[in-house]
């Protein structure tokens, strides 16, 4: 599986944007791009996903760059309840491939 | 919808006893997994089933595990016998297979968490 590299840990202030960054270099051009979100003593939650384009969706907003070797979640305006660890997976579309591989994600932290 | 439900929510119990977690997911859905979680390995995935067949098992640790799903609305993971180890967070999830197989996406139930002493 193509792999994901995130930073560890972030912080942000509440009710400010944040920018979350995932490197995928090898990604392939089957891949999509997906993200999960584990709040704390709760299993994770889909986030949003895309293949080429930005997406948006009401939970946040998703960058993703020309070549495709890296990508932003970008949550508009974050609250106290948006701390987590978000994960970054690359999804293949072939089918028959349906292992979804979580790697260690980014703990986000949000400053009241 | 309820969402995918997993029983027990906490289980303690002592070395050598079987462990039964159960798993009910998402009406309609064609796939079922299983993944564990600890502070060491992360979320790694054991099992996951497509139309109440298993297809990939090669998460699951060792014989001591085993994953069963008789019918489309009803799993388990048994651990007979459990040691400290198996202690971990064992979530379910489920999915709708799609026309755009990289655009599924799952749907996780909260988890049983597991001691074992």
């Amino acid at each position: 599986d193509a792999k994901t590299t995130q930073p560890n840990s972030m912080e942000s202030n509440e009710e400010e944007p944040v920018h979350l960054p995932c490197n995928h270099s090898t990604i392939s051009g089957t891949d999509y791009i997906h993200w999960y979100r584990q709040l704390p003593s709760q299993g994770p939650e889909y986030v949003i996903h895309g293949l080429t384009s930005n997406v948006n969706n009401r939970m946040a907003s998703l960058a993703i760059a020309e070549d495709r070797k890296s990508s932003t979640l970008i949550l508009h305006r974050a609250t106290l309840r948006d701390a987590a660890v978000y994960y970054c997976i690359l999804r293949d579309s072939n089918f028959g491939n349906e292992k979804l591989t979580f790697g260690t994600g980014t703990r986000l932290t949000i400053i009241p | 919808d309820a969402g995918v439900i997993q029983s027990p929510r906490h289980e303690v119990t002592e070395m050598g006893q079987e462990v039964t977690l159960r798993c009910k997911p998402i009406s309609g859905h064609d796939y079922l997994f299983w993944y564990r979680q600890t502070m060491m390995r992360g979320l790694e995935l054991l099992i996951y089933f497509n139309n109440n067949v298993p297809i990939d098992d090669s998460g699951m640790p060792e014989d001591r595990f085993s994953a069963k799903m008789p019918n489309a609305s009803f799993s388990t993971l048994k651990i007979q016998p459990s040691e400290p180890r198996d202690s971990a967070v064992y979530f379910c999830a489920s999915r709708l297979q799609g026309t755009r197989t990289g655009a599924n996406v799952l749907t996780f139930g909260a988890g049983s968490r597991l001691t074992v002493l």
